[in-house]
């Protein structure tokens, strides 16, 4: 069976810290991808990042980075100098090769304050 | 612009009379997928579909249908909702592994508030 875990329910971190954002997942495939997902308070899921496990490089993009380690079967994320904007539930997904469903961890709050 | 579109946004209804949630999408996509996010529970899969008439259980198909006569639209029903359907809703869509072998990352709609009470 495939499973995410996100172990950290709720962030809170003042402006201009780095925060990390934990991401842990099960899966029997030896391929797979994983998704990062932003929902903001005003609710639609915005799409981040889609990473598949033939690639372990890291990736950045602005303040946001990504570690994939296929060893810990870990793809935290990382925004560098965070902002208010920034402020938002994540989530941390994971999805076969060949298909379309996706499985879903539990999602981690993030309060970036001022 | 390419969009996922859901209606209603907002909806409060009583216990056991039948709604639909409407899901349309512009983007040609073959794969459309209804989810249910829950507090502590993320997004779980419902039910969805590969093609037109061809739709499938997800992971909590209970107390839902599907429909896909046609490739832009995947309404969900709820024939007889209960309090235990209240639920923030989306629908997604992607391209069909049959079209890009590999997984294609799935775009969500703006999301369904639903309370039954």
């Amino acid at each position: 069976a495939q499973k995410v875990t996100q172990a950290q329910t709720e962030i809170s971190v003042v402006e201009k810290e780095d925060v990390t954002l934990d991401c842990v997942y099960e899966t029997r495939d030896t391929t797979y991808y994983l998704f990062w997902y932003k929902q903001p308070p005003s609710g639609e899921l915005v799409f981040l990042i889609r990473r598949n496990s033939f690639d372990e490089q890291n990736e950045i993009s602005g303040r946001y980075s990504w570690n994939f380690q296929k060893s810990t079967s870990s793809f935290n994320f990382t925004i560098t100098a965070s902002q208010v904007v920034d402020s938002a539930v994540y989530f941390c997904a994971l999805g076969p090769l060949y298909g379309n469903k996706l499985v879903f961890g539990a999602g981690t709050i993030l309060r970036v304050k001022s | 612009e390419a969009q996922v579109t859901q209606n209603p946004r907002y909806l409060i209804t009583v216990t056991g009379k039948k709604l639909t949630v409407t899901c349309s999408q512009n983007m040609n996509h073959e794969y459309m997928s209804w989810y249910r996010q829950d507090p502590g529970l993320g997004l779980r899969q419902i039910y969805y579909s590969m093609n037109v008439e061809v739709t499938d259980k997800g992971d909590v198909p209970e107390g839902y249908k599907v429909s896909r006569k046609e490739k832009r639209n995947f309404p969900l029903i709820l024939e007889s909702p209960s309090p235990n359907q209240t639920s923030l809703y989306f629908c997604a869509s992607s391209l069909s592994r049959l079209a890009g072998g590999t997984q294609e990352t799935q775009y969500f709609g703006p999301g369904t508030r639903l309370l039954v009470l």
